[in-house]
C-alpha cells in the first residue's frame, strides 16, 4: 500500500463549478500538508501549505485537513480554464522530505 | 530571482551513454533534491542534499550519482544510461521563501534514452 493515495483522474468539470480533489494517507506521523499545481510541461509550484487540521483559505482555493481520518482535500471555487493542470498532494513528517501523491489531472471546460 | 534553474531542458541519449543534469538555485537554501516523474508514479526522490558537502539516497537512487558542488549547485549524473531512466527529472530546493518553508521546483529536464 502506498503511503499517499490520490485518484489520478482525469477529472473534467464545466467552468464555474466547484472542484474537490482528495488524498488519503496511512502514515499518522505526517504533520505538514501541501498542494502543488503542475501545468503541462512545467515544474510543480506550491499552491497551498498547512500543518494543522481544519481549513485554510486562499482566494478561490481551500485546503482541508482531517488528521483523524488521514484525509486531505483541495477545493476550488468558481473554477476557471486557467485552473486546468495536474494537482499533486504532498506531505511530510518534518520539513526535510516530501511524499507525493501521483497527481490528479484536472480540465476545466469553458 | 530566477529561483531553481535546470539544464538542459531536453536530452536524448543512447543506451550506455553518460550525462550530467545541472541544477542551481539562488534562494540561499540549504537543502536540494532530485526527483524523477513518470506517468502514474508521481514524483519519486532520487537523491537529496541537506547541506553543502552532504548527500543521501532517496527512494530510487540506483543508476545515479550526485554532487553538491557548492550551496547553489546540485548535479545528477547518469554514468551508463538505460531506457528505464527515460523520465522527466526535477530539481528542487527547500527553505523559506515568501514565508513558507517547503520545496520549490525547477522547470524539469526531459530525458529520453534509446
Amino acid at each position: 500500500q502506498k503511503e499517499v493515495e490520490q485518484d489520478p483522474g482525469p477529472l473534467s468539470v464545466p467552468e464555474g463549478a466547484i472542484v474537490s480533489l482528495n488524498c488519503t494517507y496511512s502514515n499518522s506521523a505526517f504533520q505538514y500538508f501541501m498542494w502543488y499545481r503542475q501545468y503541462s510541461r512545467k515544474g510543480p509550484e506550491l499552491l497551498m501549505y498547512t500543518y494543522s487540521s481544519g481549513n485554510k483559505e486562499d482566494g478561490r482555493f481551500t485546503a482541508q485537513v482531517d488528521k483523524s481520518s488521514k484525509y486531505i482535500s483541495l477545493f476550488i471555487r468558481d473554477s476557471q480554464p486557467s485552473d486546468s493542470a495536474t494537482y499533486l498532494c504532498a506531505m511530510s513528517v518534518g520539513n526535510e522530505k516530501l511524499t507525493f501523491g501521483t497527481g490528479t489531472r484536472l480540465t476545466i471546460i469553458p | 530571482n530566477a529561483g531553481v534553474t535546470q539544464t538542459p531542458k531536453f536530452q536524448v541519449l543512447k543506451t550506455g551513454q553518460s550525462m550530467t543534469l545541472q541544477c542551481a538555485q539562488d534562494m540561499n537554501h540549504n537543502s536540494m533534491y532530485w526527483y524523477r516523474q513518470d506517468p502514474g508514479m508521481g514524483l519519486r526522490l532520487i537523491y537529496y542534499s541537506a547541506s553543502e558537502g552532504t548527500t543521501d539516497k532517496g527512494e530510487v537512487p540506483n543508476g545515479y550519482n550526485v554532487s553538491r558542488l557548492n550551496k547553489r549547485e546540485f548535479s545528477l549524473r547518469l554514468e551508463s544510461a538505460a531506457p528505464s531512466q527515460t523520465s522527466v527529472y526535477f530539481c528542487a530546493s527547500r527553505g523559506l521563501y515568501g514565508g513558507t518553508d517547503t520545496q520549490y521546483f525547477g522547470p524539469g529536464t526531459r530525458l529520453t534514452v534509446l
